[in-house]
């Protein structure tokens, strides 16, 4: 069945700190694939998305470009700041009724 | 934001009592989703809903059961609450309009003693 494989955490960084988490997809076809960010807390809300092969998906200096040849979707920026302390999860969508799979979240910590 | 309320916020209960767990959401969405969160497992889905009456199983849904009689609210039960149901739970939606994004509520803490 599809999966979601993301690097294990936790990831510590200093503040402007460049930031990668891997996540690598099995899936069946090209299914959406998304980013959520959870803060402390709260639930997860929705950070980015990609619908095809070679989109690229943006918000709050966050990207991930979904490649189908190597069938990832890191997520990536430029200059963490400590606010961006949180979970990150990559999932993608399983088949019909918009189903989700997640995979575990890599946790990220920003110190000043 | 999708108006999602989950309730009760947090619960702890004992071992072989049953435990329903409320989701409401204001916004009319057709699909309704429940998931529980454990470490180094992300976000597992349970049960999800397409329509008042119309449910079906998630990945793991032993132990588990949904109703949906009305749009707005979708119920969680555990027949019979064991230990390794203890886990934060999370109901999303999805707008009727498309785009594939999934609004989350804020979680239920449930702790089974």
């Amino acid at each position: 069945g599809n999966s979601v494989t993301q690097m294990e955490g936790p990831v510590t960084l200093s503040e402007e700190a460049f930031l990668t988490i891997n996540c690598t997809y099995t899936a069946t076809g090209y299914p959406s694939l998304f980013w959520y960010v959870q803060y402390p807390g709260e639930g997860l809300q929705l950070l980015l998305k990609a619908t095809k092969a070679d989109d690229k998906g943006s918000n709050k200096g966050f990207e991930a470009t979904y490649r189908k040849e190597t069938t990832s979707f890191h997520l990536e920026k430029g200059s963490v700041q400590v606010s961006d302390s949180a979970v990150y999860f990559c999932a993608l969508k399983d088949g019909g009724y918009n189903k989700l799979i997640f995979g575990a979240g890599t946790r990220l910590a920003v110190h000043p | 934001d999708a108006g999602i309320t989950q309730s009760p916020r947090h619960k702890v209960t004992e071992t072989g009592t049953p435990v329903t767990l409320r989701c409401h959401q204001t916004e009319n969405h057709r699909y309704m989703y429940w998931y529980r969160q454990d470490p180094g497992h992300g976000l597992r889905l349970i049960h999800y809903s397409y329509g008042v009456k119309d449910t079906d199983k998630g990945e793991v849904s032993d132990g588990y059961s949904v109703s949906r009689s009305k749009t707005e609210d979708f119920l969680l039960t555990l027949e019979s609450a064991t230990s390794s149901q203890t886990s934060v739970y999370f109901c999303a939606t999805i707008p009727d309009r498309g785009g594939n994004e999934q609004f989350f509520g804020p979680g239920t803490r449930l702790t089974v003693l």
